[in-house]
């Protein structure tokens, strides 16, 4: 069975500071890991994935992921928060065999200026 | 390019009442998701379509849902019966591959309320 874990529901972070979303997983199998943002009343968005290459996965706007099988662990990490990064983040895992998208209940990221 | 769209956006309805949703995914991809997103949590499977036909619906709550792709493009799902329970954002993503590794495109949502 497939499920993931979001620890954090809210985070909040200073404008220009570090921010780390974290997401642990469980899979039977080799999984597909994504993170996808979620912008008010927008759809979402493939921030990066992660299928088994390199485990240090780069995506849009400066963050990257982290694919670690040791702690079953894929955080999502940016060196320096814009406002703009303020959303609800979503850590997805899948087998790499299948096709149904297992979502974690979400982190808000709030970025005070 | 064109994303996946869904229409309407926003529907309202009274318990009891059929609704029909619907999505638009991108061109040329073969596989077609629905998921349910209630409020504060993430999206959660529905059905996925491979062309027409339903691959897998394990996720649809009970047969008042029932969802079609009669052409393999254009996909309706379709609520009868409606509760207060089924008031969420319907979401729908397409892809195209059918693998775990294939990224999924979603739609901006359509949110349904039952009053």
């Amino acid at each position: 069975a497939q499920s993931v874990t979001q620890l954090d529901s809210h985070v909040s972070v200073s404008e220009g500071t570090p921010v780390l979303l974290r997401c642990n997983y469980s899979s039977s199998y080799s999984p597909s890991l994504f993170w996808y943002v979620q912008h008010p009343n927008k759809g979402l968005q493939l921030l990066l994935k992660y299928t088994s290459a390199a485990t240090l996965v780069k995506g849009i706007n400066g963050f990257e992921a982290e694919f670690k099988k040791s702690e079953t662990s894929f955080h999502l990490t940016k060196p320096s928060a814009h406002m703009s990064d303020a959303a609800e983040y979503f850590c997805v895992v899948t087998m790499n065999t299948g096709n149904q998208f297992y979502f974690g209940t979400g982190t808000s990221l709030t970025v005070i200026p | 390019g064109a994303g996946v769209s869904q229409t309407p956006s926003n529907k309202v309805t009274e318990k009891g009442k059929y609704v029909e949703l619907r999505c638009d995914p991108i061109s040329g991809h073969t596989a077609l998701y629905w998921y349910r997103q209630s409020l504060g949590q993430g999206p959660e499977f529905l059905i996925y379509f491979q062309g027409t036909g339903a691959a897998d619906d394990s996720g649809l709550p009970n047969d008042r849902f029932f969802a079609v792709r009669p052409e393999g493009s254009v996909s309706t799902l379709k609520i009868q019966r409606t509760e207060r329970g089924d008031s969420a954002m319907y979401l729908c993503a397409s892809s195209h591959g059918t693998s775990g590794t294939d990224t999924q495109y979603f739609g901006p949502g359509t949110r349904l309320t039952v009053l």
